[in-house]
């Protein structure tokens, strides 16, 4: 199964609201992660099951979607939010998206 | 606390072998899957090798079948990644994470591996 992260890089201010797109190539139904990254750190779990806010992630965060189109969208873009941001399907062995990066515009 | 902590990366000449540990610490080990997911530099996350609660399941990328074993020694708390004619196209930080619901809840920190000759 392959994943398809849109867009590659995300320029953005403080304040505003993102949304990254993920593809699957083929049904997933809900088996989607949401991780963050940040330069020199292990990935973060954001979410979990397309939706799920993992404990402690701030509510700005919020995943959708089933099938084949999943979105993650960060509302009010907080300084510590730039970051990368990876999808990953769990439905059939674990493929990841190729990131998008929120750059500061 | 929840710990993960890798070891054994380094440089290694194309065709070497090394073998990775992950010692974890802070939860029950056996009652999860475990992972181990590759990162070159600069580029994205790549999942490499899965293993099941009981050592019994293990799936792997096709890059590294055949190639790469993962194992599990329940006693010691430690995750394996057995690497063998490693290739220049595998050098980057590996990184050990815990499966919960098949997503990877806590993630290690990760231990450089550079295979160059």
């Amino acid at each position: 199964i392959q994943m398809t992260q849109s867009p590659s890089t995300l320029s953005a201010s403080v304040g505003d609201r993102v949304t990254i797109t993920c593809r699957a190539s083929q049904s997933i139904s809900n088996w989607l992660a949401w991780y963050q990254q940040k330069p020199g750190q292990a990935p973060k779990l954001l979410i979990s099951k397309a939706s799920s806010l993992e404990t402690g992630v701030p509510s700005r965060f919020s995943g959708s979607g089933s099938g084949t189109e999943f979105t993650l969208t960060i509302n009010s873009l907080q300084p510590e939010d730039f970051a990368t941001y990876y999808c990953q399907q769990y439905n059939t062995d674990w493929t990841f998206g190729q990131g998008t990066k929120v750059e500061i515009k | 606390e929840v710990q993960l902590v890798e070891s054994g990366g380094g440089l290694v000449q194309p065709g070497g072998s090394l073998r990775l540990s992950c010692a974890v610490s802070g939860f029950t080990f056996t009652n999860y899957w475990m992972i181990w997911v590759r990162q070159a530099p600069g580029m994205g996350l790549v999942w490499v090798s899965a293993i099941n609660t009981e050592g019994t399941r293990t799936n792997y990328a096709d890059s590294v079948k055949g190639r790469f074993t993962i194992s599990r020694e329940d006693g010691k708390n430690t995750l394996y990644l057995q690497m063998t004619s490693l290739r220049v196209d595998d050098t980057g930080v590996y990184y050990c994470a815990r499966l919960s619901g098949a997503a990877a809840d806590r993630w290690g920190q990760g231990t450089l591996v550079t295979v160059s000759s």
